[in-house]
């Protein structure tokens, strides 16, 4: 199975910074991966996926990069709505594989 | 617009068989390409792929959990049905059921998750 890996597992931000999210996976991926966020009580949402495509309907200060096993969520300017859970997920083999979430909370 | 929704009990014994009922709407289990998977999410912890199922009645699973989980497609009432059999505390979880596109693979659509508790 692929291990999927996030850092940090907690993040505080204050609205308006620049976070990022790393997720790191134990096999090269070839780009196969996703972005999900999950707000408390809620069904995680795509945001992202093969690494660098933004899902219809997502705001632009979300974006994706890396390959191989290396790969980066970035939120441009942090607002009140993205104070979630992240979670990357793997689908470049199975079983599919979901990294153990980071949690981005308010500074 | 694509909607799932899950459906089941919220209470299960240990050693009894879970079974989930996943019906959606706006697209069709027929159709080439489109899967319907099973996720679950231990409270307070992460989200952990289950199965599949596509188009095609192709199924995959979980190695950790096959030989324990069922699924299979009824597309003529558009719904997916999981079973799990010999329930323990530990698959206590909201499950949640949702659609993907073979070849692109991601969830781009999920259903809102039922709380299954397993306890004696």
């Amino acid at each position: 199975d692929i291990q999927m890996t996030q850092s940090p597992s907690t993040l505080s931000a204050s609205v308006g910074d620049r976070v990022t999210i790393t997720c790191r996976a134990t096999q090269s991926l070839n780009s196969w991966l996703a972005w999900y966020q999950q707000e408390p009580g809620k069904a995680p949402k795509v945001l992202i996926h093969k690494a660098s495509i933004l899902q219809s309907g997502v705001p632009s200060r979300f974006s994706g990069s890396g390959s191989g096993t290396e790969f980066t969520l970035t939120i441009s300017s942090l607002q009140p709505d993205d104070f979630a859970t992240y979670y990357c997920q793997q689908y470049n083999s199975y079983p599919w594989t979901f990294g153990q979430g980071t949690r981005v909370e308010i500074k | 617009q694509i909607t799932l929704k899950e459906s089941g009990p919220t209470l299960v014994k240990p050693t009894q068989t879970l079974t989930l009922t996943c019906t959606f709407s706006g697209f069709a289990l027929s159709t080439s390409g489109v899967g319907v998977a099973w996720i679950r999410q231990p409270p307070g912890k992460a989200l952990e792929w289950l199965a599949v199922i596509y188009w095609n009645d192709d199924k995959r699973y979980s190695p950790s959990l096959k030989s324990r989980l069922t699924i299979t497609k009824d597309t003529s009432k558009n719904q997916v049905v999981l079973t799990m059999t010999d329930m323990d505390p530990l698959d206590t979880a909201t499950y949640y059921c949702t659609h993907l596109m073979h070849y692109w693979f991601y969830f781009d659509y999920w259903g809102q998750g039922t709380l299954v508790t397993v306890s004696s």
